[in-house]
């Protein structure tokens, strides 16, 4: 149960595109197409942004945005925005029944 | 509407016993995938234990044996006993139901956890 490996930080300017990957192994990430992303403010729950590698859910803006190569996964913020300063988890189903997280990126909009 | 509302959290010494609950409303608990997971302070998040619609159960390595994750249907809620605490399972608590595709989609507000003496 290794948490997936996410970069520490990711910054970019208003407006600016930026990319989180997720690395994992063919257990997790490279195994099925159940990655999703959350996204935590501050003392606040997390709130899933996108779900099965690319899917959003009713509500998230379609700047974000999926997609996965091999044991690789990445979350794409299109278009960035003051309020998608936040810490971003993705999470994978594993072979072993219990879901894994990443190691957690925080976004900062410079 | 979906809410789920933890309780249960709060000071406990090293050795101790807490139990968890989620109270969920505008749904069954039986019928979905029900998790908790937890965040240390300043730290990420860590999947701690899963029931399945079917009642199958998962645990993490690092509370494996010392946790057991349970459901009341009549009440419509999910539990979390914790056995043995440790400093380290200081935490907030968070329970989870799935939601789209295979996803956590509604998430409580969290409870907080501390191992101290």
């Amino acid at each position: 149960q290794s948490a997936l490996t996410q970069p520490a930080s990711v910054s970019g300017s208003p407006g600016q595109s930026i990319t989180i990957s997720c690395t994992g192994t063919s257990s997790d990430v490279g195994g099925y197409n159940y990655v999703s992303w959350y996204q935590q403010h501050p003392g606040k729950a997390p709130k899933l942004m996108i779900y099965d590698v690319s899917n959003r859910p009713s509500g998230i803006s379609n700047r974000f945005s999926g997609s996965k190569s091999g044991n690789t996964a990445s979350l794409t913020i299109s278009g960035l925005q003051a309020e998608d300063e936040a810490d971003y988890y993705c999470s994978s189903y594993t072979s072993s029944g219990l879901d894994v997280f990443g190691t957690g990126t925080k976004v900062t909009v410079l | 509407e979906v809410q789920l509302v933890e309780t249960g959290g709060g000071l406990i010494q090293p050795g101790g016993s807490l139990r968890l609950s989620c109270a969920a409303s505008g749904f069954s608990v039986s019928s979905k995938y029900m998790s908790w997971v937890r965040q240390a302070p300043g730290k990420g998040l860590e999947w701690v234990s899963v029931i399945y619609s079917d009642g199958s159960t998962y645990y993490a390595d690092s509370v494996k044996g010392r946790s057991t994750i349970s459901r009341d249907n009549s009440k419509n809620t999910l539990y979390l006993q914790m056995n043995s605490l440790r400093a380290e399972d200081t935490a907030v608590y968070y329970c989870a139901r799935d939601s789209s595709g295979w996803s956590w989609g509604y998430w409580g507000q969290g409870t907080l956890v501390t191992v101290s003496s």
